[in-house]
Order: C-alpha cells, then structure tokens, then sequence
C-alpha cells in the first residue's frame, strides 16, 4: 500500500529532552515536507526537501532540523524541544510538479512539558 | 503573495442538506487547485483536484470546479451523509514551486 508513515503517534516530552520523529514513504516520491498544525493557524510548513541531500527552510523553521540522506526517509529532529512546539506534525511527500498533490502521513501529537 | 481564503466555520448541516464550503484564491502565477478532507484523529486525504480552469475535479459524490475568472474552487455536495463529518482545507500550488498553500480549514458536522 502506498503510505507516507509517522512514528511516534503520541508523544510527550520534558522541555530540553532531544526527539526524532520519523518519516518514510514507499512511493519513490522526490519531495518530501513537515508540517506543523495549530489551532487558529492551520497548517504551515516547517521543511522540505526537493530530493536526496537538498533541504531548504518552510515558512516556520525555527527549532528544528532535518536531513535527507535516503529518498524514502526525512526525519524531524528537535534538538531542544520547548513547549511551544507543542503541536500536531504532519509529513507529506509527492512527485516532483503542480499537478499531484501530496500524501500525508497519519499525524504525531507532540506535547513538550 | 499566494494565498487561500475559506468559508469560516464551523458548518453544521443534516443530513441529505446541500453542501457548499467557498474557496477563493490569490496567486502571483497559474495554481493547481486541491480539497484536502481531515476525518478525526487522521491526516490529510486528497479529495479532489483540478489542475486547469474550468475543470471540474471530484470524488465520493463532491465537486468543485476552477474558475479562473472568480478564482474560486467551491467544494459541493448534493445529500451529506454523517460519515462526511470531517474538516475540509482547499489548497493550491503554484506552477514552478511545489510548496502546497492552505486555507484555514472548515469544520463539517452533520446530524443525523
């Protein structure tokens, strides 16, 4: 099945604590993408990467960090977590192009105490 | 700059009512245009799309079609079913970017 899949699905952690939270996709997509989503603020980009080693910024970067060293695999990284990071994250991938959309993955809930 | 403006919610409606949630759009080049659905405790499902004016995107009984000369892409529904209780986000990307902008999202209850 074609699938973009997230891990963990919950989280909590202590402020300062280092996370990972973990991306693949089996569709060979080029482009892959972190969202976060708020209340109030809808979705926005953190991240994202056009293909294998190249990664540029979203529209909110700040606080996190990402790599992309496998074309299925682009994991978020919060090296200092604090509690306004608290949020639910979606990544997303697609073909290169205006016309496909994106599949998402199931979501993360992150809670930073 | 680009963006997504949506009919704000929340919507509540019974069920077989007649849907329309608006979406309008400002963008600096030629958009592709989408409908994302969230259902509780899931990520985001592309609904439908349209990649060109005037074409008409849809999937499980929804529409909407481009229009470039109101830059609108409304999504409607004739008869809601319960199980279409979900939030709905429009979006757009633009040609030569691949960054997917949103709206706000528009909550849908439907009662039974």
């Amino acid at each position: 099945e074609a699938q973009v899949t997230q891990n963990p699905r919950y989280l909590i952690t202590v402020t300062g604590k280092k996370l990972t939270v973990t991306c693949s996709q089996n569709m060979n997509h080029e482009y892959m993408s972190w969202y976060r989503q708020d209340p109030g603020l809808g979705l926005r980009q953190i991240y994202y990467s056009m293909n294998v080693e190249v990664t540029d910024k979203g529209d909110v970067p700040e606080g996190y960090k990402v790599s992309r060293k496998e074309k299925r695999n682009f994991p978020l990284i919060l090296e200092s977590p604090s509690p306004n990071q608290t949020s639910l994250y979606f990544c997303a991938s697609s073909l290169v192009g205006t016309g496909f959309g994106y599949t998402f993955g199931s979501g993360t809930r992150l809670t930073v105490v | 700059g680009n963006s997504v403006t949506q009919m704000e919610g929340p919507v509540t409606l019974s069920e077989e009512a007649f849907l329309t949630i608006n979406c309008t759009y400002t963008a600096t080049g030629y958009p592709s245009l989408f409908w994302y659905v969230q259902y509780p405790g899931e990520g985001l499902q592309l609904l439908l799309k349209a990649t060109k004016a005037d074409d008409k995107g849809s999937n499980k009984g929804f529409e909407a079609t481009y229009r470039k000369e109101t830059t609108s892409f409304h999504l409607e529904k004739g008869s809601v079913q319960v199980s279409d209780s979900a939030v709905y986000f429009c979006a757009l990307i633009i040609q030569g970017a691949q960054k997917l902008v949103f709206g706000q999202g528009t909550r849908l209850t439907i009662n039974p």
